[in-house]
Order: C-alpha cells, then structure tokens, then sequence
C-alpha cells in the first residue's frame, strides 16, 4: 500500500508549548489529507481535513485557532497544536486518502505528552 | 445512536478457531467500507475493502448488507498474529458533499494458544 510518514514519532512538551507535526505522503499526491485524534481505548476521531491550497474544514468541536493546519504542497501536511496543556496529550494520526478515493493509508501516529 | 457501531469484545479465541465480527451503520447514503486492522500503541492498517458482493482475502472474509446497513468479518483459522482490534470505516457523504471515514470503536480479538 501506499506510504505516509509523520514526524516525530514522540513529543514530550512543557505546558504552553507549541507542537507542530508533518505528515507526508512518500510515493503519491494527496489532495486531501486528513487529522485523527485517539485517546485511549477510544476510537479515532476525525479532528479536521486539510485541503492543499485551501483552508482546513474542522470538525464540530476541534477549535481552528488551537489546531493549525497547513497543506502547502500535495505531499505534506502539519498540524500545529498551539498553546498545549496536559489535555491535549493523545496520539495524533494522518492519513492521507489516494486520488481515486479508494483508500485511505495512515501515518504511524504521533504520541503527545504535554506535562 | 453511534454512526458506526461494534462490539468492542474482547474476544478471547483458541488457535485456529473462527470468529466474526460485526458492524451496524446508521447512514444509508455511505459510500463505501472497509476494515482496518490496529495493534496496539499503532497506526490503523487497512485489511480489506468490502463489496455487496462479498469478498475474499485468504483466511478473511468480508461482507456486506446493504438493506441491512451490516457489516461483517469473518476469520477462519485464527492465528495468535491476528491479535489485534480490528475497525469497522465506513466512508460516509457529508451535508456539504464531501466523503470522511467514520470509524467504529473496534472490536479487540485475543487468540490464545
């Protein structure tokens, strides 16, 4: 299948602290990427879509100001947790969804720890 | 009610049992399903897609109802590797036409040797 990469693997912030992670499609183009959300022995949630070129479209709930994303080419995209506090602490995915929209293939995730 | 619904298990089985899983979905204008496979502390991994038609993947097999709005995963001959939880996604159309996977809980399998 299709490979996507996140960077990094493990973050361990002070409180207050911003957190930006990549995603990266390594051998497609991905119009469309998409921000999950786990916590544990929950299932994902979709927290928001990134579009390149365009703004993110959120979900209810996730405020755009604290999660900011940017799609600037159609091989990345970040995810910018600003201001982080201990409630943030999940494990963060992207996917990013091939063209002819038969699949979606995830990033191995992005542990958060805000202390 | 959830949009996609599993029984979140445990289910414990011995080597070489088999087991189905199942998976309700309340949006009828969903486009398309798949099963996703998770170890834990992973990324979802994508196992099969799943067609009206039914379709195999070696020990696994997969199908879906339509009128029914079900969902099901069948594994025959469990293997202490299949120890995992395993996502029901279904790809639902949304009010402003766009398409987001929505994924269920997970039903977590145990084979036990």
């Amino acid at each position: 299948g299709a490979v996507v990469s996140q960077h990094p693997s493990w973050v361990i912030c002070k409180s207050g602290t911003s957190v930006k992670i990549e995603c990266r499609s390594l051998d497609f183009q991905a119009t469309t990427m998409f921000w999950y959300r786990q916590f544990p022995k929950q299932s994902l949630m979709l927290m928001a879509t990134s579009n390149e070129g365009s703004k993110a479209t959120y979900e209810q709930g996730v405020e755009k100001d604290k999660f900011l994303i940017n799609h600037a080419s159609l091989t990345l995209s970040t995810l910018t947790v600003t201001s982080a506090h201990p409630e943030d602490s999940s494990f963060y995915i992207c996917s990013a969804r091939l063209a002819d929209g038969s699949a979606q293939y995830f990033g191995p995730g992005t542990r958060l720890l805000v202390l | 009610r959830k949009e996609v619904e599993q029984d979140p298990g445990p289910f414990n089985v011995p080597e070489g049992a088999t087991v189905a899983f199942n998976c309700t979905y309340s949006n009828s204008a969903s486009q398309s399903f798949f099963w996703y496979r998770q170890d834990c502390r992973k990324e979802p991994k994508l196992l099969m897609s799943v067609y009206s038609s039914g379709n195999e993947d070696g020990r696994f097999t997969a199908q879906l109802n339509r009128a029914s709005q079900y969902i099901s995963l069948l594994i025959r001959d469990s293997k202490l590797s299949d120890s995992a939880t395993y996502l029901c996604v279904v790809n639902m159309r949304t009010t402003s036409g766009t398409y987001k996977y929505i994924f269920g809980t997970g039903t977590r399998l145990k084979v036990l040797a």
